[in-house]
């Protein structure tokens, strides 16, 4: 049971950039979620999903998007890459009661 | 989503218990004290919930008060493992469905277990 995965786990990416952070769980959630953190602070909700076809807006959605075209997988887009969406990024899944965390992206934007 | 207040940072020997606290003075009837930690560099863990009666399993034991304004995380003999940030967080019932499964993460309380 491999739980959540991320991948990559490290990535540098130049202004402008685009790129896609993969997320898979193999526990039949239905909850997902993208979170970032950044130093010194707690994780942050970029964008969540309550199923299959369903996702909505975090507290700090704008520079990502979603999609949820199946029940393992959620990856998070970074359409334009900017250097302040340098941060740790982890993916969450969850059934009813615990959340389950991936081992994060760290990504960095020069 | 109920405010919580926790120290900065704390201190333990290991071996010995670890109380962590929490103040959740606006609390509402139906949210749930939920207990993760983060180790350093990896992703948060969860440990435990409750919702007024305390709770205990193979990891912590969770205590709230009577009037469920404030609740201690026990972890009962500390390991070197152990030190990492803690988070409490107050949300309505696990199954409450839609938006109401999001967790808010506070800064937490580093916890350093000492040899």
């Amino acid at each position: 049971n491999a739980g959540v995965t991320q991948t990559p786990k490290f990535q540098v990416l130049k202004t402008g950039q685009s790129m896609t952070l993969q997320c898979a769980q193999d526990m039949n959630h239905e909850y997902m979620s993208w979170y970032r953190q950044d130093p010194g602070m707690g994780l942050r909700l970029i964008h969540y999903s309550v199923g299959a076809g369903i996702t909505d807006q975090g507290e700090v959605p704008n520079g990502y998007n979603v999609s949820r075209s199946t029940t393992e997988d959620f990856p998070l887009r970074l359409l334009s890459a900017a250097p302040s969406q340098t941060s740790v990024y982890f993916c969450a899944s969850r059934r009813t009661t615990e959340a389950f965390f991936g081992q994060g992206t760290r990504l960095t934007v020069v | 989503d109920a405010k919580t207040t926790q120290p900065t940072s704390m201190d333990c020997a290991e071996g010995r218990a670890a109380n962590l606290p929490c103040n959740h003075s606006t609390i509402s009837g139906n949210e749930y004290v939920y207990w993760y930690r983060q180790i350093h560099s990896q992703g948060p863990q969860y440990i435990i919930h409750g919702l007024k009666n305390n709770e205990t399993n193979e990891m912590a034991s969770l205590i709230i008060t009577e009037d469920r304004k404030s609740s201690t995380l026990i972890l009962p003999h500390a390991t070197l493992r152990d030190t990492a940030v803690y988070y409490c967080i107050v949300r309505p019932a696990p199954n409450s469905g839609g938006s109401n499964y999001k967790l808010t993460f506070g800064k937490g309380t580093l916890l350093t277990v000492n040899p």
